[in-house]
């Protein structure tokens, strides 16, 4: 079965510092990897997808996130980080076969200070 | 022009109750999906349905009967109420049945608290 595992129930950066959220996947198959943020009392929306087609991905809002198959991992990354970024991230794994089904992780909070 | 959307945003009910919840989407898309989110977060698929046909049935208690008259909705009805009930529930849909790339939007959720 596949799963995501996500490193870090909370993460705390300063205004402008690097962020990294990390994301670890099992699948026995080539994984489909997406990235979602959930602002405070908001439905999820999509940052970024990893779909095969390129390795490091963009996403909305200064993310980007890079498959690395060698380490099983897709992790997230903003280069400076903005208040407006603190949200809960989640991690999820796709089925490559029949319909899709997403499996995520257990979520990691950004936590951004002035 | 709410893509996803969910009534009630919020429902407190006492144990034994019965209760829906109500989804529409105006994306024109063909699946729709049922999670749980619990207090600790974590999110899960309940069930799937694409065009009015139940595709993803994951191990939910019985008391849980999803409907979908149409494919632009999909409800779910919740009979005899439990505490553990206690949940965000999310609505969300894609637009490509079988398509595991793609993208699913989301509702915003509804916050069920049984007491």
């Amino acid at each position: 079965a596949q799963s995501v595992t996500q490193l870090g129930s909370h993460v705390s950066v300063s205004e402008g510092a690097l962020v990294l959220l990390r994301c670890n996947y099992s699948s026995s198959v080539p994984p489909y990897l997406f990235w979602y943020v959930q602002y405070p009392n908001q439905g999820l929306q999509l940052l970024l997808k990893y779909t095969s087609a390129a390795t490091l991905v963009k996403g909305i809002n200064g993310f980007e996130a890079e498959f690395k198959k060698s380490e099983t991992s897709f992790h997230l990354t903003k280069p400076s980080a903005h208040m407006s970024d603190a949200a809960e991230y989640f991690c999820a794994v796709s089925s490559n076969t029949g319909f899709q089904k997403l499996v995520f992780g257990t979520g990691t909070r950004l936590l951004v200070s002035p | 022009d709410t893509a996803v959307s969910q009534t009630p945003k919020y429902l407190v009910t006492q144990m034994g109750n019965d209760k829906s919840i109500k989804c529409e989407q105006n994306l024109g898309h063909d699946t729709m999906y049922w999670y749980k989110q619990d207090s600790k977060k974590f999110l899960k698929i309940m069930f799937s349905y694409n065009n009015k046909e139940l595709i993803i049935n994951e191990t939910v208690p019985n008391r849980f009967s999803p409907k979908s008259p149409d494919k632009a909705h999909l409800n779910l009805h919740i009979n005899s109420l439990e505490l553990g009930d206690s949940a965000v529930y999310f609505c969300a849909s894609s637009q490509v049945p079988g398509l595991n790339t793609d993208t699913q939007y989301f509702g915003p959720g509804t916050r069920l608290t049984v007491l």
